[in-house]
């Protein structure tokens, strides 16, 4: 099946450094990837669209200023926290879209996460 | 707005019963898929429903769609403790391709010997 690589697995920093959180896919084109955040014990939340060569989409609340996402290629998006604080710790996972392949087009494969912990 | 509503948000069941997770979805869709989460990990993939009517079974687990009904049903048959995990469905809105997903808010499973 598609892979899709997230780098880091965890992150540990300190209030006011920013992190980056890197998505690949691996074996596959993906024009579009999402990134979502999930609180403990909560669901996952979609912060942003994602799209290669273009600015991503920001759902309603979600401050395009403090998570910088950037697509430059077919295969990689980066979420840039930046100033993070406290309460920016949270479990980040991405996800991306298959764009070809005629069994596959259009699904969504998902990271395998980053534990971001700001003290 | 598409809102997605599972149930039960819990279970705790016996080894070597039967039960079934609901989820509900709002608007059209003829996208679903079904998620395993283990505590602290990411998404596993179980299921992807692309049509009305589908149905697929892996192992003690099988998920159906009713896009009529807005419906889709993840069945646990003869569970079995290694089951116990939280699942999550999520919808994709009808003609995704610039969409993420809305998932529910996952039912926390536990099996007990």
């Amino acid at each position: 099946g598609a892979v899709v690589s997230q780098h880091p697995s965890r992150v540990i920093c300190k209030s006011g450094t920013s992190v980056k959180i890197e998505c690949r896919s691996l074996d596959f084109q993906a024009t579009t990837m999402f990134w979502y955040r999930q609180f403990p014990k909560k669901s996952l939340m979609l912060m942003a669209t994602s799209n290669e060569g273009s600015k991503a989409t920001y759902e309603q609340g979600v401050e395009k200023d403090k998570f910088l996402i950037n697509h430059a290629s077919l295969t990689l998006s980066t979420l840039t926290v930046t100033s993070a604080h406290p309460e920016d710790s949270s479990f980040y996972i991405c996800s991306a879209r298959d764009s070809g392949g005629r069994l596959t087009k259009n699904i969504q494969y998902f990271g395998a996460g980053t534990r971001l912990s700001v003290l | 707005e598409l809102k997605v509503e599972q149930n039960p948000l819990f279970l705790s069941m016996q080894e070597g019963k039967n039960y079934t997770i609901y989820c509900n979805y709002s608007t059209t869709s003829d996208r679903l898929y079904w998620y395993r989460q283990d505590p602290g990990k990411s998404l596993e993939s179980l299921f992807v429903l692309l049509s009305n009517g589908a149905v697929k079974q892996e192992g003690r687990l099988m998920a159906s769609l009713d896009t009529k009904a807005r419906l889709s049903t993840l069945h646990i048959t003869a569970a079995v403790h290694d089951l116990s995990a939280t699942y999550f469905c999520a919808v994709e809105p009808w003609g995704g391709g610039a969409d993420g997903l809305t998932f529910g808010k996952g039912t926390h499973l536990i099996i007990q010997p």
